[in-house]
């Protein structure tokens, strides 16, 4: 099945150690996108690709960055982590080429991250 | 003010009940309006949108939009335990923009 994986599903780092998180695609879609979703809130998004022109949220911290070496991946990097970083992380994807009425996204199942 | 607003809940109803989700958007510069369910653990799927004003069915489900109140609504018939989940409503200006979430409603279904 066509589908948005993310690992790992759980991640505890250290207060100010870099940690990655990863997300896979097989849908073939151009745009991905990044969102933290802390507990009882929206998932807020952070930044997106757009194939491979990249598109920053204006209140994403610089601490978080992304890479996206090729249309089926793409990286979330945190390289100071802080306690307030500790949250959900989702990855998901559509196809703005074929969109039909809406830009239907297609999450995957979430990292957690722990700092402590 | 926030430019979408949802009731965090929980919302507990017995099996078989109507359910009623709701929000509410500031601006009426929102053209599309959707609904994402999110179970423990997993990432949200979208489950219906509309464009504009109107409702719009689907099995059990039936999402709404009054545009001139600001005000989208989402009902559930016949609720099931399977159900339970978290309701995220979302809107978005056109189909190229961002999509806004909101905080989602926690929904429990008694059996």
């Amino acid at each position: 099945d066509a589908m948005v994986i993310q690992n790992p599903r759980y991640q505890v780092t250290q207060f100010g150690k870099p940690v990655t998180l990863s997300c896979s695609q097989t849908l073939n879609h151009n745009v991905m996108y990044w969102y933290q979703q802390k507990s009882s809130q929206a998932p807020k998004l952070l930044f997106h690709y757009y194939d491979k022109d990249f598109n920053n949220e204006a209140d994403t911290p610089d601490n978080f960055q992304s890479r996206r070496p090729n249309t089926s991946f793409c990286f979330l990097d945190i390289r100071s982590p802080g306690l307030g970083d500790a949250a959900m992380y989702l990855c998901a994807t559509s196809s703005l080429r074929n969109r039909g009425w809406v830009n239907e996204q297609f999450f995957g199942p979430g990292t957690r991250l722990t700092v402590l | 003010q926030k430019e979408v607003e949802q009731d965090p809940g929980p919302l507990s109803v017995p099996e078989g009940a109507i359910v009623s989700l709701n929000c509410t958007y500031s601006n009426s510069a929102f053209q599309y309006f959707m609904w994402y369910r999110q179970y423990s653990r997993k990432g949200p799927e979208l489950l219906m949108y509309t464009y504009s004003s109107g409702n719009k069915e689907d099995g059990r489900f039936t999402a709404q939009v009054d545009k001139s109140s600001k005000y989208i609504s989402l009902f559930i018939r016949d609720s099931q335990p399977s159900d339970s989940a978290t309701y995220l409503c979302a809107i978005a200006r056109n189909r190229d923009d961002k999509i806004i979430f909101g905080k989602g409603t926690r929904l429990h279904i008694l059996p």
